[in-house]
């Protein structure tokens, strides 16, 4: 166990819709990072935030957003959904100045 | 091409082998590898983390970095079936907390 926690672990929707996922990171941990994984992208950087300011991102589409609040959850809401969306969202989290990542256990969402 | 390379596999071994599992990368900025096992249907968990070049050893795991070259590896010995998951490389370069991650190469580890 990480010490990450991420909510909901599955997700099922239609095209359009908007979701929300939920991550907690380690306590402690004031970086939190948000990835998508799919079977031909493998593990994408989507955006990262840092005592609730974003520090950085990747390749996270318009339609995508996220934010860190006061006591460090972050939420990464998916808008407009589309099939391609299907994938694994992880929620990452570190100390600060730390490389080293760990990992929640992801939220399954599949887009119908 | 791609900053981090890995081939996907399968790579199917018997129960005692030594595994390798390797990496290459193109960015000479790269200065942190890092070494994931991912289960399935579960996130990644980090299992080794080094800066320099040469050997790093924890338990049956050593990883090994090879900056002139651009390859890194990891090399499992008695591999156990437990064993048996997709192992994710991560490189960084210094200055960035965000690792570029190869795609990963699936071991199956059968007794």
């Amino acid at each position: 166990d990480s010490g990450v926690t991420q909510t909901p672990k599955h997700l099922i929707t239609a095209t359009g819709q908007r979701v929300t996922l939920r991550c907690s990171p380690r306590s402690g941990d004031l970086s939190v990072y948000w990835y998508q994984q799919s079977l031909d992208q493998g593990l994408q950087f989507l955006i990262q935030y840092y005592n609730g300011e974003e520090r950085a991102k990747g390749n996270i589409l318009e339609r995508f957003s996220a934010q860190q609040f006061p006591d460090l959850h972050s939420e990464l809401n998916l808008s407009s959904l589309e099939l391609g969306d299907s994938a694994l969202y992880f929620c990452a989290s570190s100390t600060t100045g730390g490389e080293t990542q760990y990992f929640g256990p992801g939220t399954r969402l599949l887009v119908l | 091409q791609k900053e981090v390379e890995q081939d996907p596999g399968p790579l199917s071994v018997p129960e005692g082998a030594i595994v390798s599992l390797n990496c290459t990368y193109s960015n000479s900025a790269f200065q942190y590898f890092m070494w994931y096992r991912q289960y399935s249907r579960k996130g990644p968990e980090l299992l080794m983390y080094t800066y320099s070049s040469g050997n790093k050893e924890d338990g049956r795991f050593t990883a090994q970095v090879d900056k002139s070259s651009k390859y890194i590896s990891l090399f499992i010995r008695d591999s156990q079936p437990s064993d048996s998951a997709t192992y994710l490389c991560a490189i960084g370069a210094g200055g960035s907390y965000i690792p570029t991650f190869g795609r990963g190469t699936s071991l199956i580890v059968h007794p």
